[in-house]
């Protein structure tokens, strides 16, 4: 059972660059997350999604887009890489909207040079 | 407001100590959910527990034990004769009335040291 898979692991993006994460999960949960975590600071919640065709904003959401055309992906845009978007993001998924156990991804580790 | 607090940011002890990471949480709505999740080295994140409000029993798991305090606002983590795999960060989470997310705190670093 793959649960949430991430792609890529690493990535380092040139300032002004674009690049989408892809996030796929196989458990048919309705709800998925984008999370960006910084040194010191915790998850910060960019996007969410309560199902296909739904998305919403979570605390950090400038300069990312998402979309959820499927139950099983929520691929996360970065249009214009800039240095602050340096972090490892964590994509998520939970059966229900947050009082479920999530389960997570392995993390893409994301640098902006 | 709703808020997670874990005032521990890095702990450090010896092999076989016993330890405990405190979590207290701020919420006025009564119906709320408590969350563990581990953060090893490897990276990922591990769910260990989930607490509703309604049900303040201590959980034992092995050598993991969480003591929910409803009068002190509190959701501790005790982790019983550490083992270097226990290193890692540990972080508490709440969920709370009709919120869609979760609330996370900032996590405590726990590195235990043969």
């Amino acid at each position: 059972n793959a649960g949430v898979t991430q792609t890529p692991k690493f990535r380092i993006l040139k300032i002004g660059q674009s690049m989408t994460l892809q996030c796929t999960q196989d458990m048919n949960h309705n709800y998925m997350y984008w999370y960006r975590q910084d040194p010191g600071m915790g998850l910060k919640l960019i996007y969410y999604s309560v199902g296909a065709g739904i998305t919403d904003k979570g605390e950090v959401p400038n300069g990312y887009n998402v979309s959820r055309s499927t139950t099983e992906d929520f691929p996360l845009r970065l249009e214009l890489a800039a240095p602050s978007q340096t972090s490892v993001y964590f994509c998520a998924s939970s059966y229900g909207q947050g009082n479920t156990e999530a389960f997570f991804g392995q993390g893409t580790r994301l640098t902006v040079v | 407001a709703q808020k997670v607090t874990q005032a521990q940011t890095e702990i450090s002890v010896v092999e076989k100590e016993d330890v405990t990471l405190d979590c207290v949480y701020e919420t006025r709505d009564t119906t709320y959910y408590l969350f563990w999740y581990k953060q090893p080295p490897s990276g990922e994140l591990v769910f260990l527990i989930r607490r509703n409000s309604f049900d303040e029993q201590n959980e034992i798991s092995g050598r993991y034990s969480w003591n929910f305090q409803k009068s002190t606002s509190s959701f501790n983590f005790t982790i019983t004769a550490s083992q270097v795999v226990d290193s890692a960060v540990y972080f508490c989470a709440l969920h709370a009335g009709n919120n869609r997310k979760l609330i996370w705190g900032l996590g405590t670093s726990l590195a235990v040291n043969p």
